[in-house]
């Protein structure tokens, strides 16, 4: 099965600050079929992005998907309060689909 | 509005069933795959399976493969998703998600439903 191993495991920036996300893969993502959750404390997962660039239905323009093959990142601009959570990416180009370990922003 | 509403959260012992439950609205049932993600506590997301409500066609992740079931009444718009005889281990949120059609990706997520198994 495909292993991704997402980086940092913590994020601790400012409102306003950009975050940058890493997701690496173990093996090629066939077709860029990789996409980023956000999931608070407490509530379900939520799809930001999907096809790695592709933003999700009522997702602000702040969140952007770059990568292929085996390495991806999820930038956010401009950090706004709501955004401090858990982020996950996922890829379905292989079944197993398989998640990374996730990486947490918090607020510094 | 597409929303996916599960079953409430549920106590069981170690070797008891369990079927929990997910009804889909707002949008064409039949056409979409639905699966469920386990989330153990404090842990991360991890693909079981899928299900396709048109045919029952179902796909499970080697690490669920036998160990659970995935069904679909497509006449009342529900998948479910059942044990037979449940493990401690099986303690965790289990939530449904709707697929994206070709994208792949799982759109609409489900609240959730917190299955505790405690002796």
């Amino acid at each position: 099965e495909i292993v991704l191993t997402q980086s940092p495991g913590t994020l601790s920036l400012s409102p306003g600050e950009r975050a940058t996300l890493s997701c690496r893969a173990s093996q090629s993502v066939d077709n860029s079929y990789l996409a980023w959750y956000q999931q608070k404390r407490g509530q379900a997962p939520r799809l930001l992005i999907y096809g790695a660039s592709s933003r999700a239905t009522g997702i602000p323009d702040r969140f952007s998907g770059s990568g292929f093959e085996t390495d991806f990142s999820l930038t956010i601009k401009r950090l706004e309060p709501e955004d401090f959570a858990i982020y996950y990416c996922q890829q379905y180009g292989t079944s197993p689909w398989t998640f990374g370990q996730g990486t947490k922003v918090e607020i510094k | 509005e597409v929303q996916l509403v599960q079953s409430g959260a549920e106590v069981r012992k170690p070797g008891e069933s369990l079927k929990i439950s997910c009804k889909g609205s707002g949008y064409s049932f039949n056409i979409f795959w639905i699966g469920w993600v386990r989330q153990m506590p404090g842990k991360g997301l991890e693909w079981m399976g899928t299900i396709y409500p048109g045919d029952s066609d179902s796909r499970y992740s080697p690490s669920f493969q036998g160990q659970v079931t995935i069904s679909v009444d497509k006449s009342i718009n529900t998948a479910y998703l059942q044990w037979s005889s449940l493990k401690a281990s099986d303690t965790a949120i289990y939530y449904c998600v709707r697929r994206l059609p070709v994208a792949g990706a799982f759109d609409y997520w489900g609240q959730g439903t917190l299955v505790t198994v405690s002796s």
